[in-house]
């Protein structure tokens, strides 16, 4: 069984706070790794799909790093509102393109 | 440009029944994934369709069963519901051209959550 695991669970907080969580996944054959933003009642929306280890990517004030040899990847977001409240879902995509998703984070803003 | 749809958003089926979940994709992507989430986890993997042809196909029974119209439109079919497959069912829509889904990341439809009593 393949695993991903993201931490923490969950976290709340404080508006124009800075905040980070990790995915962690095997290290071996890794293809990519993609981090998804979910909002209550609404779809999955792609934020970074990253491929290379040392990969950093930038999307306002949202990004995030890869360690493919170590098996990690952070998120980051800078100065966080309450519309960053979101369950956030990384996936390590094996190569044959097979899909494992973490169980998510779920971020809280509080204003 | 419409996203992926999906429906029904909820259903309640008892256990035993049959039920089919519907899913469009993105304008322009050829390939429909199929994900269950179960509470308290994250979405895994049932099956891939690509020209109207299951490509790939996670750990699941063979009483989970899909389509791929000619049309990208996709269907997932559940046969002798149980209890366990209580979930919400994600509908994801790539181009598997460009590799899409591992290039720029899935489009996800909104959900079908399912609830057997």
């Amino acid at each position: 069984i393949l695993n991903v695991e993201q931490s923490p669970q969950s976290l709340h907080v404080q508006e124009g706070d800075s905040t980070n969580f990790t995915c962690s996944f095997p290290s071996s054959n890794f293809y990519a790794l993609h981090w998804y933003r979910w909002e209550t009642a609404k779809s999955p929306e792609a934020l970074f799909v990253m491929t290379l280890n040392g990969d950093e990517k930038k999307k306002g004030r949202i990004s995030a790093t890869l360690n493919t040899k170590e098996g990690y990847s952070y998120l980051y977001i800078k100065g966080s509102q309450p519309e960053d409240s979101a369950t956030y879902l990384c996936a390590f995509v094996q190569l044959g393109n097979q899909f494992y998703f973490g169980t998510g984070t779920s971020l809280t803003v509080i204003p | 440009d419409a996203g992926v749809t999906q429906s029904p958003t909820h259903l309640i089926k008892t256990r035993g029944q049959q039920v089919t979940l519907r899913c469009s994709p993105k304008s322009g992507h050829d390939t429909v994934s199929w994900y269950q989430q179960a509470l308290g986890q994250g979405p895994q993997f049932i099956f891939q369709y690509y020209e109207e042809e299951e490509r790939q196909r996670g750990n699941f029974p063979d009483r989970f069963s899909g389509h791929q119209f000619p049309n990208y439109s996709s269907e997932l079919n559940v046969n002798a519901l149980l209890l366990g497959d209580s979930a919400l069912y994600l509908c994801a829509s790539s181009l598997l051209r460009d590799r899409g889904s591992q290039a720029y990341g899935y489009t996800f439809g909104s959900g079908t959550r399912l609830t057997v009593v």
